[in-house]
């Protein structure tokens, strides 16, 4: 039992570059959710599915997309990286949306953008 | 005003003494309260959660929730060295509202 994985662990992109963040979780939960963690400004919201079938903006999701591909992955696009989408991204699942169940968070990704 | 509130920290104590973690939230309908562990360079863990008024006890940790002061902390007793990390606070509102994160207390436990 994996629980959150997330590829990949580490990425250097150049301004203007593109990339997908990839997510799986192997809880059957059903809600998803995309965070991006900067010093001093703690997990902030980027995109959540609160199940298979619907995705919905958080509260930094300019510049980000998302597919909730199925239940199990819920994948994150950048499609013209900026440097302040430097940052590390955290994927996270938990079992339902509309009631307080705890997040499971993947390892991160530490994303650097020049 | 942000919606949940930590000191930064650092707040140092020495080892076998209690922290004392303080978070207040500014919507008064919320309804979960979580706290979670991130140690340097890892991602967060869940170590406690609290819906109802008063303390909630796990071990060496107590939760304590005052839904009139809109305020909620996290005790740890006979802190030790492997306690030391950074602690979030995390807020959801009633009904199909989100999960807010405080920006973290960093807690240093002094050997």
């Amino acid at each position: 039992n994996a629980g959150v994985t997330q590829t990949p662990k580490f990425q250097v992109l150049k301004t203007g570059q593109s990339m997908t963040l990839q997510c799986a979780q192997d809880m059957n939960h059903n809600s998803m959710y995309w965070y991006r963690q900067d010093p001093g400004m703690g997990l902030r919201l980027i995109y959540y599915s609160a199940s298979e079938g619907t995705t919905d903006k958080g509260e930094v999701p300019n510049g980000y997309n998302v597919s909730r591909l199925n239940k199990r992955e819920f994948s994150l696009r950048l499609e013209s990286a900026a440097p302040s989408q430097t940052s590390v991204y955290f994927c996270a699942s938990s079992e339902a949306w509309a009631s307080g169940y705890e997040q499971y968070f993947g390892p991160g990704t530490r994303l650097t953008v020049t | 005003q942000k919606e949940v509130e930590q000191n930064s920290g650092p707040l140092s104590v020495p080892e076998g003494a209690i922290a004392s973690l303080n978070c207040t939230y500014s919507d008064r309908g919320s309804q979960s309260f979580f706290w979670y562990r991130q140690y340097s360079g890892k991602s967060p863990e869940l170590i406690m959660f609290i819906y109802s008024n008063g303390d909630k006890e796990d071990g060496r940790f107590t939760a304590q929730l005052n839904k009139a002061s809109q305020y909620v902390s996290l005790l740890i007793r006979d802190s030790q060295p492997s306690d030391s990390a950074t602690y979030l606070c995390a807020v959801k509102g009633g009904g199909y509202q989100k999960v807010t994160f405080g920006t973290g207390t960093k807690l240093q436990v002094i050997p």
